[in-house]
């Protein structure tokens, strides 16, 4: 079955970038996802990455994938206070609709 | 945010009670889910519908029912609440590959 694994905390200083990891099992065709949660909030989709794809650009986020290693990677360049956030990394193999999600990575962005 | 609400967004019951939170969207979304979301564990997949009548079960499906008697609603039955379910419950849709979430409903079983 799929797992998805993510570091719990991450924190950086505003105006810095931030990386965000997760590996994942998968081995299939699968979508790759970005979410993030505010406190008190439902989940925001960020961006979302097909494996057939090394790399996705979107304003200021950046995700790289590397299928050799089964990693994947959110940066936000220009960390601003607004990014503070649980971001989740989440699996859904092609063809399927059940989603796995990691567990989280809580950032916090220090003034 | 794709026309997701769900209701009642907060609840308390006792243990043994029947419980039952309600998704309801706008937008004729064939797929719906639902999670739950406890510390430790991110988001697990409860049930899901694809259609009218049509639904499956998740990784954590026990102590939980779901119906769908129409395509705008899809409902979360916990037929006899315990402490253990005690969490964030989210709906969720899915079009064109992405997914997007309701704003949660918090239910404490005490």
């Amino acid at each position: 079955g799929e797992d998805v694994e993510q570091s719990l905390f991450l924190s950086v200083r505003e105006g810095d970038s931030s990386v965000i990891n997760c590996t994942y099992t998968d081995s299939s065709s699968t979508y790759l996802y970005w979410y993030k949660q505010e406190p008190g909030a439902g989940l925001q989709l960020l961006t979302y990455i097909f494996s057939n794809m090394d790399m996705k650009q979107d304003q200021r986020l950046t995700v790289l994938l590397n299928k050799k290693d089964k990693h994947l990677s959110l940066r936000i360049a220009d960390t601003q206070t607004g990014d503070s956030a649980i971001y989740f990394c989440a699996e859904r193999p092609g063809g399927y609709q059940k989603v796995t999600f990691g567990t989280g990575t809580k950032l916090q962005v220090i003034p | 945010d794709a026309g997701i609400t769900q209701s009642p967004r907060h609840k308390v019951t006792e243990t043994g009670t029947p419980v039952t939170l309600r998704c309801h969207q706008t937008e004729n979304h064939r797929y719906m889910y639902w999670y739950r979301q406890d510390p430790g564990h991110g988001l697990r997949l409860i049930h899901y519908s694809y259609g009218v009548k049509d639904t499956d079960k998740g990784e954590v499906s026990d102590g939980y029912s779901v119906s769908r008697s129409k395509t705008e609603d899809f409902l979360l039955t916990l037929e006899s609440a315990t402490s253990s379910q005690t969490s964030v419950y989210f709906c969720a849709i899915s079009e064109n590959n992405e997914q997007f979430f309701g704003p949660g409903t918090r239910l404490t079983v005490l």
